[in-house]
């Protein structure tokens, strides 16, 4: 059954770094999103992306944070300058139809 | 605003009994509804979704959920909990139209006792 990957599956990086977060939806879908789940915290909506373009987006996902599909198969989010506050589990998510979502694994951000 | 509210932060059940996991919600206009389940260190995995029709879905590992428009509920229920069912639950909602996005309740924990 096909399923969306996401890459790294952990990453630390320090206060001020830039990160790149890679996800890979699956093949014949044609939304996608982010978000991301603070720890202890519940799942919060960050940005949906079609149509090579954002369609959506929180008061979360500010100037710091870019998304990008680059070469029709990957779907990246970047944080530019990371905060502490930026330490969460990152989820992918791709869609078919727009309703229903399948999620990646995550990555986990650890920001020191 | 679209809401969702999971009233119960833990849920405990003994194997074998039926088990009810409450979510409520709150949205404009007709409502597209999730079930999606969290495992420790997983992602989240769908388990069912409601958009129209028979107001009880069948979904993924004997879980069903009844939509409520009265009551704006969808409470997940099974008839026999496993241990293997322990985890984190979450409830979701999005609005009419196409790719919105999904907003999640708080998740309700799950325990089922052997």
């Amino acid at each position: 059954e096909p399923e969306v990957t996401q890459t790294p599956s952990h990453q630390v990086t320090q206060m001020g770094q830039e990160v790149i977060l890679r996800c890979v939806p699956i093949s014949n879908h044609l939304y996608f999103y982010w978000y991301r789940q603070i720890l202890g915290q519940k799942v919060e909506f960050l940005v949906s992306f079609y149509n090579n373009e954002i369609s959506e987006k929180s008061e979360i996902f500010d100037d710091q944070f870019s998304v990008e599909r680059p070469d029709g198969s990957n779907f990246t989010l970047k944080i530019r300058s990371t905060k502490l506050e930026d330490s969460a589990m990152y989820f992918c998510a791709s869609s078919m139809d727009g309703y229903e979502q399948y999620f990646g694994p995550g990555t986990r951000l650890t920001v020191t | 605003a679209q809401s969702v509210a999971q009233p119960e932060d833990q849920v405990n059940v003994a194997e074998g009994n039926p088990l009810t996991v409450k979510c409520t919600y709150s949205v404009s206009g007709n409502p597209y509804l999730f079930w999606y389940v969290q495992y420790p260190n997983r992602g989240l995995q769908f388990l069912l979704k409601y958009i129209t029709g028979d107001n009880l879905v069948k979904g993924s590992y004997g879980f069903e959920a009844e939509f409520n428009k009265s009551q704006t509920s969808f409470h997940l229920k099974k008839p026999s909990a496993l241990v293997s069912d322990s985890a984190l639950y979450f409830c979701a909602v999005s609005g009419t139209g196409g790719y919105q996005k999904v907003t999640f309740g708080i998740g309700t924990k799950l325990q089922v006792i052997p």
